[in-house]
């Protein structure tokens, strides 16, 4: 089965850019989609197909996919980024969710 | 604007069935354009996709609870609804419907969400 590794964790300073990573074997061939997640909240979609933010996500918020690796990067970052960021794809079928990364803003 | 809200018991004893509905609001189930699915996120953890389920039937199941799982959609009710059969304390997590957008807009993301549902096995 197809898996996605993210790092459990990841430290920015107060408006700095954040880069958080998404490994899977060749996901630079699919759709890759990012979740913002705060703390008591359902997940909100941030990054559609790769580099797509929906209405209403801030510019600072943006992605790229080639080879094994999508990056996330967030601009400018703000306390109010505080989140998990969990990537996912679709693969044979199957919608696939990385473990999620939890991203500190200090 | 469509919303969706899930609904069921927060409770479940072991080897019992786990039943949820989501109610999706401000738009139609039976629009055709959309699969609706179910997400779920154990305590501590990562999101882990359950199913995807279009109001004709068709479904996509997670093949790690594929032979404990049932989705079904009650048009008249603009409704969908999980069932997993003979759950354990590895079921407990807070469950969450989505709506999969379509692709020529979202490239197929989950672009709604409930806002979930706590629900533990234990007897």
């Amino acid at each position: 089965s197809y898996e996605l590794t993210q790092p459990l964790s990841v430290s920015v300073a107060l408006g700095q850019t954040a880069r958080i990573n998404c490994e899977g074997n060749n996901i630079g061939t699919k759709d890759v989609h990012w979740y913002q997640q705060k703390p008591g909240q359902a997940p909100v979609l941030v990054i559609y197909g790769n580099t797509n933010r929906p209405s209403g996500i801030p510019e600072r918020f943006s992605a790229s996919n080639s080879g094994n690796t999508a990056t996330l990067t967030i601009s400018r970052a703000q306390v109010g980024d505080e989140a998990d960021y969990s990537c996912q794809v679709w693969d044979d079928s199957t919608m696939v969710f990385g473990g999620g990364a939890k991203l500190t803003v200090l | 604007q469509v919303q969706l809200q899930e609904s069921g018991p927060g409770l479940v004893k072991p080897s019992e069935t786990l039943s949820l509905t989501c109610t999706v609001s401000g738009g139609s189930i039976s629009s055709g354009s959309y699969y609706w699915g179910w997400v779920r996120q154990r305590p501590g953890e990562g999101l882990e996709w359950i199913g995807n389920i279009h109001y004709n039937g068709n479904t996509f199941y997670n093949p790690s609870v594929k032979s404990r799982l049932t989705m079904s959609v009650d048009a008249s009710k603009n409704q969908f609804s999980l069932r997993l059969t003979s759950v354990t304390a590895a079921d407990t997590a807070v469950y969450y419907c989505a709506r999969r957008g379509m692709i020529v807009t979202v490239r197929g993301a989950f672009d709604i969400w409930g806002q979930g549902t706590m629900v533990t096995v234990s007897s």
